[in-house]
């Protein structure tokens, strides 16, 4: 079935470093999404990206999905402590009601 | 503006017994998916209801069940628990029939199995 893979697992930086966060599927997706958890929290909805190659910026955050449709990254400029939590990209296979999540990757922040 | 509820926030079982978790999506969404979550693992889909219908299951087993009531809300029932159930449970809503649409989450319910 479907294999969404994220790495790294775990990302410690300094604040005011980059992130970055890579998904890979094992199928061709119709859609990307990512989604943000903080500790003890629930997965927040953050965007979605459909097209082939698209890029999107909200602030000090850019997402891509790659140009075959099964690897997107999530990369976060000039950390902020209020980055931390658990950031996770889900896809749908084409046609599929299942959203099917990676394992995540754990950002935590040194002031 | 309400968003998911979901009900009871934690719950502690044994071995054997059945649970039943409630949710009530946000307002205006009539698309309920459930997921179970293990410690430091991502969301698994468990099952997805749209018109009181089961649309799309995951790879759980039939003591995994649900239902979707008229007003869009649901259950889900999980039956002979086992240890491995231990879980953080979430509901999301969606709007829609269409899939691809953004997952809007509860607060889950933690359920201990002992």
């Amino acid at each position: 079935g479907q294999q969404v893979m994220q790495i790294p697992q775990y990302q410690h930086v300094q604040e005011g470093e980059d992130f970055t966060t890579y998904c890979n599927s094992s199928t061709t997706l119709s859609n990307i999404q990512w989604y943000k958890q903080r500790p003890g929290g629930h997965p927040v909805f953050l965007i979605q990206l459909v097209k082939s190659g698209e890029v999107k910026k909200q602030k000090r955050l850019t997402f891509q999905f790659g140009e075959a449709k099964k690897n997107s990254s999530l990369h976060i400029t000039a950390t902020q402590t209020t980055d931390v939590g658990t950031y996770f990209c889900a896809g749908h296979s084409t046609g599929a009601q299942k959203l099917v999540f990676g394992q995540g990757t754990r950002l935590t922040i040194n002031p | 503006d309400a968003g998911v509820t979901q009900s009871p926030t934690h719950l502690i079982k044994t071995r054997g017994q059945q649970v039943t978790l409630r949710c009530s999506p946000k307002s205006g969404h009539d698309t309920v998916s459930w997921y179970q979550q293990a410690l430091g693992q991502g969301p698994q889909f468990i099952f997805q209801y749209y018109e009181e219908e089961e649309r799309q299951r995951g790879n759980f087993p039939d003591r995994f069940s649900g239902h979707q009531f008229p007003n869009y809300s649901s259950e889900l029932n999980v039956n002979a628990l086992l240890l491995g159930d231990s879980a953080l449970y979430l509901c999301a809503s969606s709007l829609g029939q269409v899939s691809n649409q953004p997952q809007h989450f509860g607060d889950g319910t933690r359920l201990s199995i002992l």
